[in-house]
């Protein structure tokens, strides 16, 4: 399986919304539900955002939401934040699972 | 609060065997419902899934390093373990452990160890 296609950076000022999208196929995001995000800090293990597309485990903040369209899923952080500047990858179950190449956001 | 923590040699010899463990603290690695996972982060990578063990023991693997993957678990010792063969450079990665927690849904990896870097090199 092929890694899911994210774009490599994305960025926006404080307060604004931005949106990061996770392409794959008919055999992994457009087949099933199970879209996972994730949140990476430098130097330190991933952290869960989003769940089955567009829950949020308990603790992440509501400006956290995702969303799925065919083979492309999307998670939108509106209203960023400093503390928004990391890397964010996403991820597909396909039969076993696949993540994405990650995205870098920028707070300006 | 469940917490996770690998342990292993930072160092393997190309061809060799790499070996880690996973320590499960704060709860019971016997509770149904989750998976174990093994995830590794290639440097300046992304995540690549290795493969999960259920308490039980059933496993499934990553197609693409199956034939080189075991995950086995200990529950009296409330540890899980990767063993993977015939490394090479390419292997070189930080590997964490996941908890995966399927009533959440399928790939909602909610707890994570810190990861442990581990270099393939003669």
């Amino acid at each position: 399986q092929s890694a899911l296609t994210q774009p490599r950076s994305v960025s926006g000022s404080p307060g604004q919304s931005v949106t990061i999208s996770c392409t794959g196929t008919s055999s992994d995001v457009g087949d099933y539900k199970y879209v996972s995000w994730y949140q990476q800090y430098p130097g330190k293990a991933p952290k869960l955002m989003l769940y089955d597309v567009s829950k949020r485990p308990s603790g992440v903040p509501d400006r956290f939401s995702g969303s799925k369209s065919d083979n492309t899923a999307s998670l939108t952080i509106s209203g960023l934040q400093a503390e928004d500047e990391a890397d964010y990858y996403c991820c597909s179950y396909a039969g076993s699972y696949v993540f994405g190449t990650g995205t870098k956001v920028t707070v300006l | 609060q469940v917490q996770l923590q690998e342990s292993g040699p930072g160092l393997v010899k190309p061809s060799q065997t790499l070996s880690l463990t996973c320590t499960v603290s704060g709860g019971s690695i016997s509770s149904g419902g989750y998976y174990w996972n093994w995830i590794r982060q290639l440097p300046g990578k992304g995540l690549e899934w290795i493969g999960y063990i259920y308490y039980s023991g059933s496993t499934y693997y990553n197609p693409s390093l199956k034939s080189r993957v075991t995950i086995s678990v200990d529950t009296s010792k409330s540890q899980f373990s990767l063993k993977l063969s015939s490394v090479t450079a390419a292997d070189t990665a930080v590997y964490y452990c996941a908890r995966e927690d399927t009533v959440m849904g399928l790939g909602a990896f909610d707890i994570w160890g810190q990861g442990t870097m581990v270099t393939v090199s003669s």
